[in-house]
């Protein structure tokens, strides 16, 4: 399978706990992006990198969040201190160059806080 | 700012009935639209896409979209519908950033 692939697929912690996934996008896709999707909600952005450059953040992601694309290849997220309302699934997407918009979505890291 | 407005929430259609979900956006450049379609516990599959040129559009799975200008919408369409369809359905609008609509959720009953 060569698709986006997102690392763990669920996630449970405990609040104040730190946590991180992992984003490998499709090969050679220069573009990889983050979302957060709640319950009942369609995706939101958060963020996304071009090559190890990030371009844009929403202001949803907080200071104790943080994504990282240090080669250009994978990507990490990571929550510091989460809280409840950081419950929901993670999902992240890649897409290649710079005039193609079509995204390529993984299956997402189920985040759940207690 | 951008938006995407997805109507109905639910809706139930009988296998082989054809199917209609509504998608209104806010925009302000000519949009790129997209339909997305998320399985239970399972991302999102990318159904179509609208960037430029003929208004209507054929994706996978026999669906098909239509972009009017003038109504700023842009919904997706099946003439038959089966039950392996069922599934949450999104429309998106953006360039690097996309805004999702909340979703309609798609029934089908035998």
């Amino acid at each position: 399978d060569t698709g986006v692939s997102q690392d763990p697929r669920h996630k449970i912690t405990k609040r104040g706990q730190n946590v991180t996934f992992r984003c490998d996008p499709i090969s050679e896709h220069n573009r990889l992006y983050w979302y957060r999707q709640t319950l009942g909600q369609g995706p939101e952005f958060l963020t996304y990198f071009q090559n190890e450059a990030q371009l844009e953040k929403s202001r949803l992601l907080s200071d104790r969040f943080s994504a990282e694309r240090p080669k250009g290849s994978f990507s990490t997220l990571e929550i510091q201190r989460t809280e409840q309302g950081d419950s929901a699934m993670y999902l992240c997407a890649s897409s290649f160059g710079t005039g193609n918009h079509e995204q390529y979505f993984g299956p997402g890291t189920r985040l759940t806080v207690t | 700012a951008q938006s995407v407005t997805q109507p109905d929430i639910h809706i139930t259609v009988s296998e082989g009935a054809s199917l209609e979900l509504r998608c209104n956006y806010s925009y302000g450049a000519t949009p790129y639209l997209f339909w997305y379609v998320q399985s239970p516990g399972q991302g999102l599959q990318l159904l179509l896409k609208y960037f430029s040129g003929d208004t209507l559009v054929q994706g996978i799975k026999g669906f098909e979209a239509e972009f009017k200008r003038s109504q700023s919408s842009f919904n997706l369409r099946k003439p038959s519908v089966h039950w392996s369809d069922a599934a949450e359905y999104f429309c998106a609008v953006g360039a690097n950033k996309l805004v999702f609509g909340a979703g309609t959720i798609l029934r089908v009953k035998s």
